[in-house]
């Protein structure tokens, strides 16, 4: 079956700007979680949804923020970009077992000028 | 989360077993450790996990010891598309997908 799926794969955005990312989990999967990945940060935690309601939230500035849809899809967005925005934003889906794991898709690469 | 420590890096030949060793001695008795990989610009990709009994399955080997404050990660035969960061992570059960990363153990597989 289709893994997970993020669009855009890459973007070029400028200071002050917003952007939005979508994730498409792996059908049958209804928790999307979402990760930001920089060299200096690592990968560090943003959100999660299940079942279009955020239950789990990372250290990060309201301008980050998340929703997810009736069909699990999810999107993230950040308004008001600055520079330390650039990175790599991985979305992840599991099923809401005990124990699932998760299925992490190609990332958006977003560059901030 | 308990917090995990690894090597930062390692090399391991090509075709012999690669033992990548992770400490996690606050681990709680609910929380599993988990294993996953980076390859250079993708997407994590799950290895392996396991509660208190080693596991196996067609990638790799999960060895836990029995206080469970460390475990190894095998791969029996190493490749060279087996070269990336390895992550081993320490999570609750319960659909909890908060995920603490750390820096990982970069493995290079050497011809």
């Amino acid at each position: 079956k289709a893994g997970v799926t993020q669009t855009p794969r890459y973007l070029i955005k400028t200071r002050g700007q917003q952007v939005t990312l979508s994730c498409s989990p792996i059908s049958g999967h209804r928790s999307v979680s979402w990760y930001q990945q920089t060299p200096g940060q690592g990968l560090q935690f943003l959100f999660e949804y299940f079942s279009e309601t955020q239950r789990n939230k990372g250290n990060f500035p309201g301008r980050f923020s998340g929703r997810q849809f009736s069909n699990s899809r999810s999107e993230m967005n950040v308004s008001t970009l600055e520079l330390g925005d650039s990175a790599l934003y991985l979305c992840a889906s599991s099923q809401p077992t005990s124990d699932g794991e998760l299925f992490f898709g190609e990332g958006s690469r977003l560059t901030v000028l | 989360d308990a917090k995990t420590t690894q090597p930062p890096s390692m090399d391991c030949a090509e075709g012999r077993a690669a033992n990548l060793p992770c400490n996690h001695s606050t681990i709680s008795g609910n929380e599993y450790v988990y294993w996953y990989r980076q390859i250079h610009s993708q997407g994590p990709q799950y290895i392996i996990h396991g509660l208190k009994n080693n596991e196996t399955n067609e990638m790799a080997s999960l060895i836990i010891t029995e206080d469970r404050k460390s475990s190894t990660l095998i791969l029996p035969h190493a490749t060279l598309r087996d070269t990336a960061v390895y992550y081993c992570i320490v999570r609750v059960g319960g659909g909890n997908n908060r995920l603490a990363f750390g820096k990982g153990n970069q493995v290079v597989v050497i011809p």
